[in-house]
């Protein structure tokens, strides 16, 4: 079975330092990987996702993330946040791009 | 383009109570999910539909709730009756893939209904 941990629960940063997201996945074989984000009473929103080829991903609001094989890591990293980017992140894997396994989120809290 | 509607947006009943929730996917979208977003975890999938056929429903608490997507559009989840553990918010998404698919296929996800069980 698949699992995704995402150690940090919250993170809090100031405006314009940089920040990295800690996700690390369990599986034996290939997957495709992804992380959402979810504002305050939203919906979630891809952010980028990992299917195959490069193993750096860029993604929406200057967000990107790396995969390691060796290490079953997804991080996700951004240079420097803005207030707008404190939401709760989710890493998701997935075999067969069907069913999606989740990690419990982190809460990114952006101070000013 | 219009997103993946749901309603309502909150709902709050007693236990033993059967409540109703209404997803409509983006047009044209032939893969249908509803997850179950309990407060501090990640979403988790319910069920999946592809058209009107059921992919997937081996999360869904079957003794309670059960799910329809009568003519491939719009879907409907309801839990009957409902118990303290199922407060949480329930997401839908939707995504292009058809029937035969390969690959990945983004998922669009909906505002949710957030549902509180007294």
């Amino acid at each position: 079975a698949q699992s995704v941990t995402q150690l940090d629960s919250q993170v809090p940063v100031f405006e314009e330092a940089p920040v990295e997201l800690r996700c690390n996945y369990s599986s034996s074989v290939s997957v495709y990987l992804f992380w959402y984000v979810q504002y305050p009473n939203q919906g979630l929103q891809l952010l980028l996702k990992y299917l195959s080829g490069s193993t750096l991903v860029k993604g929406i609001n200057g967000f990107e993330a790396e995969f390691n094989k060796s290490q079953t890591s997804f991080h996700l990293r951004k240079p420097s946040v803005h207030i707008s980017d404190t939401a709760e992140y989710f890493c998701a894997v997935s075999l067969t791009g069907n069913q999606f396994y989740f990690g419990t989120g982190t809460s990114l809290t952006v101070i000013p | 383009e219009a997103g993946v509607a749901q309603s309502p947006r909150y709902k709050i009943i007693e236990k033993r109570q059967s409540v109703a929730f209404w997803c409509n996917p983006i047009s044209g979208h032939a893969t249908l999910y509803w997850y179950q977003q309990i407060l501090g975890q990640g979403p988790k999938l319910l069920i999946q539909f592809q058209n009107n056929g059921v992919v997937d429903d081996s999360q869904l608490p079957k003794d309670r709730f059960s799910a329809e997507r009568l003519k491939g559009v719009d879907s409907t989840l309801k839990i009957q009756p409902a118990k303290l553990e199922d407060s949480a918010v329930y997401l839908c998404a939707s995504s292009l893939r058809s029937a035969g698919g390969r690959g990945t296929d983004t998922q669009y996800f909906g505002p949710g209904t957030r549902l509180t069980v007294l």
